[in-house]
């Protein structure tokens, strides 16, 4: 069945380390999504894609960035991972307008 | 910008009728969904009523659009143990597959035996 995958589900890293986030979907979706989710604020979008080589800031873009070098993958990228980023990360994808979102089952981001 | 928003905690016996509210404030709205997240799992969509609907009803869920008061429910009949979750209302004007969802915060169902 086609699924959608993140990795690592759990991640313990320090502040001012690099990290990067996988997302993996078998749907040959266009659209990919990175939200995170924090207490009290629900889910805010990060960056999204419409395809290879897209890429587009969303609400709170500021230290994170995205590359879509194929159809299948999305990895978010903390360049500078602050303890503001803990966080419950979670990737999404659509075949296009009108259709649903399918989400992974995120994964779990300390920074100490 | 627009903006969801939704009670935090919604508390029903096991038996009962559960109804969830969301309010949000663009005009523009065209796809409104309601998705289930359990605990440490992904959000996984419930259902969804496009604006130019007042009603959807599938099994036990019935969900209600108030397009003029910008306000939309979710009614679960016969709540289990099962439905316990965060329940979030989203929005999109351009479908859900482009520009992603505003959500709201999200409401907690929490059942009562």
């Amino acid at each position: 069945d086609a699924e959608i995958t993140q990795s690592p589900r759990h991640k313990i890293t320090e502040t001012g380390r690099q990290v990067t986030l996988a997302c993996h979907q078998t749907w040959n979706h266009n659209n990919m999504f990175w939200y995170r989710q924090d207490l009290g604020h629900g889910l805010r979008l990060i960056h999204y894609s419409y395809g290879v080589h897209d890429t587009n800031k969303g609400e709170v873009s500021d230290g994170y960035s995205v590359s879509r070098s194929n159809t299948e993958d999305l990895p978010l990228t903390l360049e500078s991972a602050a303890s503001s980023q803990t966080s419950v990360y979670f990737c999404a994808s659509s075949g296009g307008s009108n259709e649903k979102l399918f989400f992974g089952s995120g994964t779990q981001l300390s920074v100490l | 910008g627009e903006d969801v928003e939704q009670s935090l905690f919604l508390s029903v016996r096991e038996g009962d009728s559960s109804v969830i509210n969301c309010t949000y404030t663009d005009s523009s709205s065209t796809y409104l969904y309601w998705y289930k997240q359990e605990p440490g799992a992904g959000l996984q969509l419930l259902t969804y009523i496009f604006s130019n609907m007042d009603m959807k009803q599938d099994q036990r869920l019935t969900v209600l659009l108030n397009k003029k008061d910008k306000h939309l429910s979710l009614r679960i009949a016969d709540t289990q143990t099962g439905d316990s979750a965060i329940y979030f209302c989203a929005e999109t004007h351009s479908g859900g597959g482009a520009d992603g969802l505003t959500f709201g915060k999200g409401t907690h169902l929490i059942i009562q035996p």
